[in-house]
Order: structure tokens, then C-alpha cells, then sequence
């Protein structure tokens, strides 16, 4: 089995800028969530994915997006970049058969905003 | 909704002394209970979980926890610490039986193993 893959692994940004990153789900896995993980704090939930449609959306507003494509890889795309946009950005993949919420977490992008 | 509280942000301890870190979550639902480490500079991988059964929980590198329904709680234990566990360690749940994945996280116990 393959892990779940994320890049880039560091991006540096300016403000009002986009921004697309990318995750490649663990070998099997169908669903896709996001996380955003701000400095010293536990991951916040974004958004998940399954069969290349959102099914479920944290707080976060619309400039916060995304895509499933067909082989069950997903893009984070950021619109009009603020500086506490700043943080890691998690994904992870699961299988949605059975349901028990066992998620597999990629490394991380980490996105800096001047 | 479901939330999450870890009563430790931080806990030193010496190589070989045991550790616990508490996690207390709140939920209207039943849940499932999740213990993850990160790494410096990586991403999150999961340490142990609870989904039904037996309330006491073990994992491969000696860790256990145990699910307490009455007190909403899942604190994590290690009877004898490794300079390698050091580590931010989060705890997370999620709505049992729900057809989406969203967990919620507490907010870390970063444990710091000194010699």
C-alpha cells in the first residue's frame, strides 16, 4: 500500500494571492478530507470529498475549495490569501465502507502568508 | 457538536517514568475516539482507537487507553517513556455511525521525554 502523498511540502505566499495544493489518497481510499492545522493547535476540519463531490464542510468560508478527481486525488485551492491563512495544511484519506472514521493523514504542506 | 478537551498542553518527563495524557471530549451522540502523534515536521499518524468493544485500548509500541463513557473520557497511558515518544499527541473524535469522516481534534499535549 502507498501512503497519502501532499505537495508542495513548504509554499510562501503574499496576501490576496490563490493557492492549490495537492494530496494523493492511500492506495484504496475513496474519500478525501482537509485539515487546517494552525501553529500550536490541534487540526481543524474543512471539507470532505467522496466520489469527487463535497459531503461535508467545516467552518470555513467560500474561498476555501476543492476537487476529487476520478483516481481519488483531491486539490486544496485558497482564494484571496489573509496572513492567518498561514498553517499546515493535513489531508487525509479513508475508505467510507463501514464508517468507522479511520483516517490516514498525509505530511502536511506548510503555507506561509507575508 | 462534538468537542474536545486535552487539560495538558505540555508534560515533561524522564526517560522510563510513565506518562498519562488526559483527554476529556463532550458529545450528544456516541463517538468514536481516536489518539494521533505528530512528529516534529510531520504529518499526524494514528496512535490508537476505540470503536466498540473492550474499553482498553492498546497499541504495538506500548501505549493503551481507555474509554470511560461515564466520565467522557479517553486519557493515554505509556508505564515506561522513550526519548522517541516525543511528540504533540492529539486526541479526536468523531459522530459514530455518521457517513462523513470529520473529526474533531483537542488541542495537543506536547510531550517532552528528557534523559
Amino acid at each position: 500500500e502507498t501512503g497519502v502523498t501532499q505537495s508542495p511540502t513548504h509554499l510562501i505566499k503574499t496576501r490576496g494571492q490563490q493557492v492549490t495544493l495537492r494530496c494523493s489518497s492511500q492506495s484504496g481510499h475513496n474519500t478525501v478530507s482537509w485539515y487546517q492545522q494552525a501553529l500550536g493547535q490541534g487540526p481543524q476540519f474543512i471539507f470532505q470529498y467522496y466520489r469527487e463531490e463535497e459531503n461535508g464542510r467545516g467552518n470555513f468560508p467560500p474561498r476555501f475549495s476543492g476537487l476529487q478527481f476520478p483516481n481519488y486525488s483531491s486539490e486544496l485551492n485558497v482564494n484571496a490569501l489573509e496572513l492567518d491563512d498561514s498553517a499546515l495544511y493535513l489531508c487525509a484519506s479513508s475508505s467510507l465502507q463501514g464508517a468507522n472514521g479511520t483516517q490516514y493523514f498525509g505530511p502536511g504542506t506548510r503555507l506561509l502568508v507575508l | 457538536a462534538q468537542s474536545v478537551t486535552q487539560l495538558d498542553s505540555q508534560v515533561p518527563v524522564f526517560e522510563e517514568a510513565p506518562v498519562e495524557l488526559r483527554c476529556n471530549y463532550s458529545s450528544s451522540v456516541s463517538v468514536y475516539l481516536f489518539w494521533y502523534v505528530q512528529y516534529p515536521n510531520q504529518g499526524l499518524q494514528l496512535l490508537l482507537k476505540y470503536l466498540s468493544g473492550s474499553t482498553l485500548v492498546k497499541s504495538i509500541n506500548g501505549f493503551e487507553a481507555e474509554f470511560n463513557k461515564s466520565q467522557t473520557s479517553f486519557h493515554l497511558r505509556k508505564p515506561s517513556v522513550h526519548i522517541s515518544d516525543t511528540a504533540e499527541y492529539f486526541c479526536a473524535v468523531k459522530k459514530a455511525k455518521a457517513a462523513g469522516n470529520k473529526l474533531t481534534f483537542g488541542g495537543g499535549t506536547r510531550v517532552l521525554v528528557k534523559p
